[in-house]
């Protein structure tokens, strides 16, 4: 399935708790991302990695951290900051940019 | 970024015929369009891309078109098939960042039998 796993499958927090996402890859990708998916609306970039120890924002960062300390793994805090966190949650990798991404099977966070 | 509106929204074909799904983008810079398909509850997979220094592509029974100077591109499916149910995304990259790629809002795809 890609070399990219994603875990939990499912999560749930109360408001006001932070929480880490996490994502792991084996394909020696240099770049990472990770996207929201919300019903009807595509897939949103929050942050994205082109190499180890470099992040940037993407469209929709607010009330998200990440690290990239090591080229596997790519965690997503979704901080108490982030007005509507519910969401489907996918990462991926690619070798660099402009080749074909591979996503993770995803985590659905629900915050009630 | 950039703006990518895809159309139709959603979509059922008889099996057999052909699907074609239309995105248009806004910065014309843009030289990647990738289609990614998503199964339900899967996640989504690359079907097929295309450069901006060719006008089409083809791989067995999806094609997908592009049109530089009116900005949009297409996705054809011909003799569809059920595997074909699912969800399929256009996207284009951003300010010529390739590694920030706008997604369309995505259109599901129904094949009847």
């Amino acid at each position: 399935d890609g070399g990219i796993t994603q875990s939990p499958k499912y999560l749930f927090r109360k408001e006001g708790q932070n929480v880490t996402l996490s994502c792991e890859q084996n394909l020696n990708h240099d770049a990472m991302y990770w996207y929201r998916q919300d019903p009807g609306q595509g897939l949103r970039l929050i942050y994205y990695s082109q190499i180890v120890n470099d992040f940037q924002k993407g469209d929709i960062a607010e009330g998200y951290s990440v690290s990239r300390e090591k080229k596997e793994s790519f965690p997503l805090t979704v901080t108490s900051a982030q007005k509507n966190p519910t969401a489907f949650y996918l990462c991926a990798s690619s070798r660099g940019p402009g080749a074909e991404q591979y996503f993770g099977p995803g985590t659905r966070l629900t915050v009630t | 970024g950039e703006n990518v509106e895809q159309h139709p929204s959603t979509l059922s074909v008889q099996e057999g015929d052909s699907a074609v799904i239309k995105c248009t983008y806004s910065d014309s810079a843009s030289n990647y369009f990738p289609w990614y398909k998503q199964e339900l509850g899967k996640r989504p997979q690359l079907i097929i891309d295309i450069r901006s220094n060719v006008g089409e592509k083809k791989d067995q029974r999806i094609a997908v078109t592009l049109n530089k100077t009116a900005k949009h591109f297409s996705l054809h499916i011909t003799e569809t098939q059920p595997e074909d149910s699912a969800v399929y995304f256009c996207a284009a990259p951003q300010r010529s960042n390739d590694y920030k790629l706008s997604f369309g809002a995505g259109t599901t795809v129904t094949v009847r039998a």
